[in-house]
């Protein structure tokens, strides 16, 4: 049973730097095709993703956001860590994380969806 | 980035009906989409993969089609727990984006 779990602040001041945490278990991090992205919705909002690691440490960033974000993995832990730097209140958000299922060739990974996710966690953005 | 664009964005429907859902992307997708059925509160859960391959355990009153721009979700005999946002995701090239949410209401 694969299950995944946020971890992180709830409140940021503008500025400062978000570390946010994902906790999975039912899958290994290591083995071939396997992937944890990042999604976060603004309340009452849609959906955006944010940034994507595979197995072999391959790492995507939304575009819009590259210049802020970090993702890194923690294999002996069964974890993720996202950060972002320079926090501002449209950053308030539900932060997910998720199992990431699709295709991969030797070359590449392609056709990312994701078909397990956390419980989300809500991070706010004030002074 | 390839636009996501659902209609409509909210409906109501009543107990066992039928609905439809549509999602058009800005660019030809082939056949990598994706939808999300969000209950109010709760985190997003896949439905259908690929267009029309439906997730191990969801009902099989939901099914999708299309393919290129153009895509449907059905929901055959809408169930109580069917009250809820759907989402559509491409995944033909990233940036992923999912398109703006179709929210079904009860009438």
């Amino acid at each position: 049973q694969i299950t995944l779990k946020e971890s992180g602040p709830t409140l940021v001041k503008p500025t400062q730097t978000l570390t946010l945490t994902c906790t999975f278990s039912g899958f290994s991090l290591t083995s071939n095709g396997v992937g944890v992205g990042w999604i976060r919705q603004p309340p009452g909002k849609a959906l955006e993703w944010l940034a994507l690691i595979y197995w072999n440490d391959d790492k995507l960033y939304s575009p819009s956001l590259n210049s802020r974000l970090t993702i890194t993995k923690d294999t002996s832990k069964n974890q993720v860590v996202l950060t972002m730097t320079n926090m501002d209140p449209v950053d308030t958000a539900t932060y997910y994380c998720a199992h990431r299922r699709g295709y991969c060739t030797n070359a590449n990974c392609y056709s990312n969806w994701f078909d397990h996710w956390g419980q989300g966690t809500l991070i706010t953005v004030s002074s | 980035d390839i636009q996501m664009t659902q209609s409509p964005s909210s409906l109501s429907a009543s107990v066992g009906d039928r609905v439809t859902i549509t999602c058009r992307a800005s660019q030809s997708i082939s056949g990598f989409l994706n939808w999300y059925r969000q209950k109010p509160g709760k985190a997003p859960e896949s439905l259908i993969y690929a267009a029309s391959s439906l997730e191990s355990g969801v009902p099989s009153r939901f099914s999708g089609s299309g393919s290129g721009t153009d895509f449907t979700l059905t929901i055959s005999n809408l169930q109580p727990e069917d009250f809820a946002t759907y989402f559509c995701q491409q995944s033909y090239s990233m940036p992923l984006t999912f398109g703006g949410g179709t929210k079904v209401e009860i009438k």
